[in-house]
């Protein structure tokens, strides 16, 4: 059974630092990667997408990398900004039967 | 854009009624899911859709049923609400077997069963 496991489960950092969250996976057998955003209360957002043939994608200040043979991804931050704040979450997407399976989140705090 | 809507933000229900949560996406899309969110917990799934009129459990389908009559809508049920059904409801919808695509989701339902 897939398992999907993110550390640390909280995190807080002075604004401006870069910041790594990680992800693992128990099951190499994924279609792809998804990393979201989650605001108090809100639903999810989806932040990067990174396919199971990729080494990682970027977006602004965010860069995702994913090593399918080891089972992990990690989510950088460059110079982070108290809008930052949230939850984030990994989630993969299992090749046999396309169920969604999630991370319990990195709860980050960005000290201003 | 794509939209996942939900069709409420927030819920409260008594013990006992019968509920309904209804989810509908845009997107043509072959895959639904509900999950529920509580702290300490994560997202865990409840039930998934692959098509219309299929339907698949997750992990904690006790206490639930859903329904998909039409592609776009997915319906999630609590036969007979109870306390610990007070919960974040989230609907996701994604293409089928597609290595490119997204999952997206709702703005969340917050049910508290009274």
């Amino acid at each position: 059974k897939q398992e999907v496991t993110q550390i640390p489960a909280a995190l807080s950092v002075p604004e401006g630092e870069n910041l790594v969250l990680n992800c693992s996976f128990t099951d190499s057998a994924i279609y792809n990667l998804q990393w979201f955003r989650q605001d108090p209360g809100k639903g999810l957002t989806s932040l990067l997408l990174i396919q199971s043939s990729q080494r990682e994608q970027t977006s602004g200040r965010l860069n995702a990398s994913l090593d399918k043979s080891s089972g992990r991804s990690t989510l950088y931050i460059a110079a982070s900004q108290p809008g930052d704040s949230a939850t984030y979450l990994c989630a993969v997407k299992v090749g046999r039967d396309d169920k969604i399976i999630f991370g319990k989140g990195t709860r980050l705090h960005i000290l201003p | 854009d794509v939209k996942v809507t939900q069709s409420s933000r927030y819920l409260v229900k008594r013990t006992g009624e019968k509920v309904f949560l209804e989810c509908v996406q845009d997107m043509d899309h072959e895959n639904m899911f509900w999950y529920r969110q509580d702290p300490g917990l994560g997202l865990r799934l409840i039930y998934f859709s692959y098509d219309v009129k299929m339907k698949e459990k997750g992990d904690i389908p006790e206490g639930y049923s859903v329904s998909r009559e039409k592609k776009e809508r997915f319906s999630l049920i609590l036969e007979s609400a109870s306390t610990n059904q007070t919960s974040m409801y989230l609907c996701a919808s994604s293409l089928s077997g597609a290595v490119r695509t997204e999952a997206f989701f709702g703005q969340g339902t917050r049910l508290t069963v009274v």
